[in-house]
């Protein structure tokens, strides 16, 4: 469904501790993103990727971290430093960063214990 | 960099009638204006997007019309029904190509 997976659906972290999200997309897209949804509110850009080896910080990175070893994976990496993690985080993916249509993944939600 | 504000956040509207919903952007370098609708706990699905280059464009009972002048878009979504219940989100990309969204409008369609 949509060739853009995210895994775990479910994610509980402790204080302190690293935890990281999973993205992979089969669609052969060049650009990949990740966004965290609060609840009532919109989709705020942490990180994209346009080439392999290659990202950019969005609007709220700070306390996450990513890699692009490989184009069709996109991993998300929420550190001890980010205080407020509680969120629905969503990845995405487009042909190209300039203008393409997004396709999302269906999403991780992550808690604190 | 490239700000989207959204109108209205919750719209109530009677089975059959119409919605309407509005985005103004800032940059008016912005080209691409998509609409995404996500049911809760899913994921956003787009249901119709908009170049710069075209003033309205419709989708059966769903169209988007923009003013690039004005720099703003709308969804209109006529005939409403139950599983039009949703959150929209409108978006914008920036100069950098970067999407940045509205905060959302929660529709209810009530029978």
């Amino acid at each position: 469904d949509g060739g853009i997976t995210q895994s775990p659906k479910y994610l509980f972290r402790k204080e302190g501790q690293n935890v990281t999200l999973s993205c992979e997309q089969n669609l052969n897209h060049d650009a990949m993103y990740w966004y965290r949804q609060d609840p009532g509110q919109g989709l705020r850009l942490i990180y994209y990727s346009q080439i392999v080896n290659d990202f950019q910080k969005g609007d709220i990175a700070e306390g996450y971290s990513v890699s692009r070893e490989k184009k069709e994976s996109f991993p998300l990496t929420v550190t001890s430093a980010q205080k407020n993690p509680t969120a629905f985080y969503l990845c995405a993916s487009s042909i190209r960063d300039r203008g393409e249509k997004l396709f999302f993944g269906s999403g991780t939600q992550l808690s604190v214990l | 960099g490239e700000n989207v504000e959204q109108h209205p956040s919750t719209l109530s509207v009677q089975e059959g009638d119409s919605a309407v919903i509005k985005c103004t952007y800032s940059d008016s370098a912005s080209n691409y204006f998509p609409w995404y609708k996500q049911e809760l706990g899913k994921r956003p699905q787009l249901i119709i997007d908009i170049r710069s280059n075209v003033g309205e464009k419709k989708d059966q009972r769903i169209a988007v019309t923009l003013n690039k002048t004005a720099k703003h878009f709308s969804l209109h979504i006529t005939e409403t029904q139950p599983e039009d219940s949703a959150v929209y989100f409108c978006a914008a990309t920036d100069s950098w190509g970067k999407f940045q969204f509205g905060a959302g409008t929660q529709v209810v369609v009530t029978p």
